[in-house]
């Protein structure tokens, strides 16, 4: 069965310092997302992709966030300089159109 | 954001014996709404989804109920199992495509 893939499983890095998560979206799917979960709170949704573009975006992806399908495959995040608040669980998802969105294990990114 | 309750942060229930949770939210502008699962070290996993022009729907041994005039959305379970011991969320969206709303979940333990 098709499923959505990240990497890498846990990423440690220092304040400040840039980090790119990746997300290998189910082949044929249009609708890409990424969504947080701090540990103990609720997972929180960031922004959606569409047609190369950004179709939706929250009060969290602040202009320190970005994405990317660089390729036909891949769907990244891109966190410029990373604060301790954003230590969380990240979890990348992917939709064909008018279904259900189905997501990847998440990397745990934890900022010292 | 207290679009979406769930106000049981764990369940206890016999194997064998059916599990109800239970989710409340406030946004009547919902038009989509599911369940996740969710193991540990894991992404959510989708269970089973109802639109809201429905008050049932049913897959197996899950069985989803909107109450749309008490904005109550439950799920059943029966009969339960072991493997179903996890943390589900009651999820909401304004249409397919759209980000969803989580609720924080509620943890469910399957007991011998």
């Amino acid at each position: 069965e098709p499923e959505v893939t990240q990497t890498p499983s846990h990423q440690v890095t220092q304040m400040g310092q840039e980090v790119i998560l990746r997300c290998v979206p189910i082949s044929n799917h249009l609708y890409f997302y990424w969504y947080r979960q701090i540990l103990g709170q609720k997972v929180e949704f960031l922004v959606s992709f569409y047609n190369n573009e950004i179709s939706e975006k929250s009060e969290i992806f602040d202009d320190q966030f970005s994405v990317e399908r660089p390729d036909g495959s891949n769907f990244t995040l891109k966190i410029r300089s990373t604060k301790l608040e954003d230590s969380a669980m990240y979890f990348c998802a992917s939709s064909q159109t008018g279904d259900t969105q189905y997501f990847g294990p998440g990397t745990r990114l934890t900022v010292l | 954001d207290q679009q979406v309750k769930q106000n049981s942060p764990s369940l206890s229930v016999q194997e064998g014996r059916i599990s109800i949770l239970n989710c409340d939210y406030t946004n009547s502008m919902f038009d989509y709404f599911l369940w996740y699962k969710k193991y540990p070290a894991e992404g959510p996993t989708f269970l089973i989804s109802i639109s809201s022009i429905k008050d049932k729907n049913e897959d197996g041994r899950f069985t989803v109920f909107l109450n749309k005039s008490a904005k109550h959305l439950s799920l059943h379970i029966v009969p339960s199992q072991p493997g179903d011991s996890a943390v589900y969320f009651c999820a909401f969206s304004m249409n397919r495509d759209d980000k969803i709303i989580f609720g924080k979940g509620t943890r469910l333990h399957i007991l011998p």
